[in-house]
Order: structure tokens, then sequence, then C-alpha cells
């Protein structure tokens, strides 16, 4: 079993949407939990870095931890067609581990 | 303040070559991962490097990889004696090691072996 599990995709969604991308994780050791996205032949950039449960809002983005069911959620309000990326979460606390990444396509 | 540099961004050798992957980390980051990821698949953890130490090689094939990060100079992934298996993008990250410091990614070298 991976330590942080996430779905693939592909998703698909027409612009405008609300994005709902989610992670689970094994190890209820990690502390600190991110959110990159990677555009196509480039690097994770990071998008969000949250410490323990709660939420965290940065413009359209909120990243949401429950640490109790060991879940992470990334929502994308008012998807754009620049959002098209993979997403790829991760846990960390001294050892980072990251999700396989979903890719998302929104449809202009 | 420059990102996280990687370079070459593409290269292309010949099987039984070697690949030299150079990095150099954000300024004031003292501390270098590596991954490698192959498509349509997740990052795979390849070696973390503080200045002139290997703290963690647990991803890192036991044979023809090697990696270093020298007081002065980037760090270098080198493999010995590519196959075709080892084609894939190879990423560096660098953070500035205090606590648990978010990764910064650069862009990649992308190693084609024909």
């Amino acid at each position: 079993q991976k330590e942080v599990e996430q779905d693939p995709g592909p998703l698909s969604v027409p612009e405008g949407a609300i994005v709902s991308l989610n992670c689970t994780y094994s190890n209820s050791a990690f502390q600190y939990f991110m959110w990159y996205r990677q555009y196509s032949r480039k690097g994770p950039e990071l998008l969000m870095y949250t410490y323990s449960s709660g939420n965290k809002e940065d413009g359209r983005f909120t990243a949401q931890v429950d640490k109790s069911s060991k879940y992470i959620s990334l929502f994308i309000r008012d998807s754009q067609p620049s959002d098209s990326a993979t997403y790829l979460c991760a846990a960390n606390n001294n050892d980072m581990r990251f999700g396989a990444g979903t890719r998302l396509t929104v449809k202009p | 303040n420059a990102g996280v540099m990687q370079n070459p961004r593409h290269l292309v050798r010949r099987r039984g070559q070697e690949a030299r992957l150079r990095c150099s980390p954000m300024k004031g980051h003292s501390h270098v991962y590596w991954y490698r990821q192959l498509p349509e698949e997740g990052l795979k953890f390849m070696v973390y490097l503080q200045k002139e130490n290997i703290i963690d090689e647990s991803g890192m094939p036991k044979e023809r990889f090697s990696a270093e990060f020298p007081k002065e100079g980037p760090s270098i992934l080198r493999i010995q004696q590519v196959v075709r298996g080892d084609s894939a993008a190879y990423f560096c990250a660098s953070s500035p090691g205090t606590g648990n410091s978010p990764l910064h990614f650069g862009n990649g070298t992308r190693l084609t072996v024909t």
C-alpha cells in the first residue's frame, strides 16, 4: 500500500466548474501537507502548504486536511483553462511522500 | 531570486554512455533532493543530500547511480552505463532544511537513452 494514494484521473471539467481533488494517506505521523501543480514539461510548483488539520485559502484555491480520516483535498473555484495541469498531493514528517498526481483538464 | 536550476534540460545518451545531471539549489537552500518521474507516473524519491553528505539514498538503484553535493558547486546525479530503462525526467528539489519546509523543484532534465 502506498503511503499517499491519489486517483490519477484524468478529470475533465467545463470552465467555471468547482474542482475537487483528493488524496488519502496511511501514516498518522504526517503533519505537513502540500499541493503541487505540474504543467507539461515543467517541474512541480508549490501551490498550498498546510500544517495539521483545517482549511487554508489562497484566491480560488482551498486546501483542506482532515487528520481524523487521513484525507487531503484541494478545491479550485471558478476553474480556468489555465488550471489544466497535473496536481500532486504530498505529505511530510521529515520524510516527504507524493501521490501519483491527478491530471486535470478545464475545457473552455 | 533564482529558483532551482537544472541543466541540461534535455540529454540524449547512447546505451553504455554516462549521464551527468546538474542541480543548483535556490539561494539559501542547503538541502537537495533528486526524484525520477516516468510518463504518467508520480515522483519517485531517489536521494537526499546536504553539503558534502548523503543523508538518505534509499531510493537510488544499487548500481550505476551516484549523487554528490560538494562544498562548492552544484549537486550532480551521475548515471553510468545508461540503459534504455533510465530514460525519464529527473527532477531536483531544494529546501532550507528547517523543520518540514516544503520542497521547491527545478524544471527537470529529460534523459533519453537511445
